[in-house]
């Protein structure tokens, strides 16, 4: 069946480094999503992987590893405003290229 | 550029009611999605169409239609109403919907009474 896991829940500290990790297990892949979503709003695109490695964008990474079903966020220099859910997202080309979505990780950030 | 645009943006129903949202995606897009958002949970895909046509449905039931229009703006129908309806409704639009990211509305906060 179709499966993405993500922690439900981090905490991390104004400044710091946190990585966010998502495993799936889809019957295709075609990417894999990142998208924000702060409380009471609509997900925000963050990063597209489509090949192994990291790809970097500001004081965001992401990671892929096709072979592993793996992939991490990574944000560094922590801000305040980070503060949100981060949901991971796997476009299936076994399903007419639907995203396929985790249940998101809510990332709290303490001063 | 005007991104994707919906409404209402908050509506309230009560059970057995119908419902339409409304969606206008990105000038240029011609695919519009359709998620449903429970809170704590990821979006659960309903719909999408690309070029008036249906692409694809998700596992939701018959009282759940939707249609695009010419311009590609789409609507979401939601007959009979049930408590387990209630939910943020997300309007994505991409290119076409295959191989591109897609970008989202701001969302309808659906609540059923």
């Amino acid at each position: 069946g179709q499966n993405i896991d993500q922690p439900t829940e981090m905490t991390a500290t104004e400044g710091a480094i946190v990585q966010i990790n998502c495993t799936y297990q889809t019957s295709g892949f075609n990417g894999l999503f990142w998208y924000q979503q702060h409380a009471g709003e609509a997900p925000t695109f963050l990063s597209y992987n489509v090949l192994d490695g990291l790809e970097e964008k500001g004081r965001f990474s992401s990671f892929l590893s096709r072979s592993k079903g793996y992939s991490y966020l990574l944000l560094k220099e922590l801000q305040m405003k980070d503060s949100a859910s981060y949901l991971c997202a796997v476009r299936d080309d076994g399903s007419n290229y639907q995203l396929i979505w985790g249940a998101g990780t809510k990332l709290i950030i303490k001063p | 550029d005007a991104g994707v645009t919906q409404s209402p943006t908050h509506l309230i129903k009560t059970r057995g009611q119908q419902v339409t949202l409304r969606c206008s995606p990105i000038s240029g897009h011609k695919s519009v999605s359709w998620y449903q958002q429970v809170l704590g949970q990821g979006p659960q895909f309903i719909f999408q169409y690309y070029e008036k046509e249906e692409r694809g449905r998700g596992n939701f039931p018959d009282r759940f239609s939707a249609r695009q229009f010419p311009n590609y703006s789409s609507e979401l129908n939601v007959n009979a109403l049930l408590l387990g309806d209630s939910a943020l409704y997300l309007c994505a639009s991409s290119l076409t919907g295959v191989k591109d990211t897609q970008y989202f509305g701001p969302g309808t906060r659906l609540t059923v009474l």
